[in-house]
């Protein structure tokens, strides 16, 4: 059984690029979640989606989209990067919106410059 | 809207001794409760959850926590640590209606001293 796996796994960019954050959910997995967690902080929410769809979002801008995939992959889109983007990004995936547990991979570090 | 209070940003216990790692929280709605530990330059792993039933929830790694409806709290014990224990412990809470949205903590670092 695979599981969750996210690239790249460290990044710089510099402030008002735009990143894309990739995640590939464990089998069998039809729902993916994304957190940001800076440093020092508990994860913070950014939004959820299940079945190619947006199924909830966090307090997070406009400008951090998604998307996911038929295969249930997914990408987390942040345009116009700031300072304060800076943290590590988790990507989970779950057999259900719910209740089923969280698997989450190791996350991706964005550094912005 | 939820919120989740850890009281201890820091734990230090030695090691074979007893931890116990408190958690409140505050919600309108009625949640689910969760206890995820991550190591270093890793992700969160699932400890332990609380859906619905006995308040006493067993989890891995020897991990139990007891949900207290009336405190609103849902404090993780462990009775004997061992060094591979040292990590952050994230407590987090969900809604039960509604997409799995989870509210985390800001974690509790847990140091084992030999």
């Amino acid at each position: 059984e695979t599981g969750v796996t996210q690239s790249p796994t460290h990044l710089i960019k510099t402030r008002g690029q735009q990143v894309t954050l990739r995640c590939s959910s464990q089998s069998g997995h039809n729902t993916v979640s994304w957190y940001q967690q800076a440093l020092g902080q508990g994860p913070q929410f950014i939004f959820q989606y299940y079945r190619e769809e947006e199924n909830g979002r966090g307090n997070f801008p406009p400008r951090f989209s998604g998307l996911q995939f038929p295969n249930y992959s997914s990408e987390l889109n942040v345009n116009a990067l700031e300072l304060d983007d800076s943290a590590l990004y988790l990507c989970a995936s779950s057999s259900d919106r719910v209740t089923s547990p969280l698997h989450f991979g190791n996350g991706t570090r964005l550094t912005v410059t | 809207a939820q919120s989740v209070t850890q009281l201890d940003s820091q734990v230090p216990v030695f090691e074979e001794a007893p931890v116990e790692l408190r958690c409140n929280y505050s919600s309108s709605v009625s949640v689910y409760l969760f206890w995820y530990v991550q190591y270093p330059n890793q992700g969160l792993q699932l400890l332990l959850k609380y859906l619905s039933g006995s308040t006493l929830v067993k989890g891995i790694n020897g991990f139990e926590a007891e949900f207290n409806k009336s405190q609103t709290s849902f404090h993780l014990r462990k009775p004997s640590v061992h060094i591979s224990d040292t990590a952050e412990y994230f407590c987090a809470v969900s809604e039960v209606q509604g997409a799995q949205k989870l509210v985390f903590g800001q974690g509790t670092r847990l140091t084992i001293n030999p």
